[in-house]
């Protein structure tokens, strides 16, 4: 069946230090894939998404693109802030029809980022 | 505006007891998710309603879980004879129709634990 991977946490860093978070996924056919953020004390939110092949998503200085020949969805960001301190979730949508998204999630990886 | 909004944030029931959890969407969304979080692990799909109805529920682990939407509105998960592996954090979801892939808006969550 459809999965997601994604790299254990924690990840500590340094302010404006790079960020990436791997995420690799197994899919029949052309999945959306998603990066959802959940804040301490917050519901997930859509941070960016991507849906189709070499399509690029981007959000509040996170970038991750969609590789199909790898089937990669890494996040990455060039400067991390103590404000992006959350959990990361990469996610794919396993059907999305007449807007009914079943999404899998990866096992989430914590980030933590120090002043 | 007011988000998802989820009662009880916290439940600690005893093996065997009945348990529900309720789900209150944003105003108008007319899908709904629910979704398990265990410990250490990413959400997994429980069940999805469109309307009033039940479009998918692949994701409800056995007969003991059930969850209705009777007005199309508010949702709530009942769990009978609850046991120690029902332990998790339980997301309730919801999305507007005509929304894109991924664009579900989550709730904080009802963190339930069974003695």
């Amino acid at each position: 069946g459809n999965s997601v991977t994604q790299m254990e946490g924690p990840v500590t860093l340094s302010e404006e230090a790079f960020l990436t978070i791997n995420c690799t996924y197994t899919a029949t056919g052309y999945p959306s894939l998603f990066w959802y953020v959940q804040y301490p004390g917050e519901g997930l939110q859509l941070l960016l998404k991507a849906t189709k092949a070499d399509d690029k998503g981007s959000n509040k200085g996170f970038e991750a693109t969609y590789r199909k020949e790898t089937t990669s969805f890494h996040l990455e960001k060039g400067s991390v802030q103590v404000s992006d301190s959350a959990v990361y979730f990469c996610a794919l949508s396993e059907a999305f029809s007449g807007g009914y998204n079943k999404l899998i999630f990866g096992a989430g990886t914590r980030l933590a980022v120090h002043p | 505006g007011a988000g998802v909004s989820q009662t009880p944030s916290n439940k600690v029931t005893e093996k065997g007891k009945y348990v529900e959890l309720r789900c209150d969407p944003i105003s108008g969304h007319t899908a709904l998710y629910w979704y398990r979080q265990s410990l250490g692990q990413g959400p997994e799909f429980l069940i999805y309603f469109q309307g009033t109805g039940a479009a998918d529920d692949s994701g409800l682990p056995n007969d003991r879980f059930f969850a209705v939407r009777p007005e199309g509105s508010v949702s709530t998960l009942k769990i009978q004879r609850t046991e120690r592996g029902d332990s998790a954090v339980y997301l309730c979801a919801s999305s507007p129709s005509g929304s894109g892939p991924g664009e579900l808006f989550f709730g904080e969550g009802s963190r339930l634990t069974v003695l």
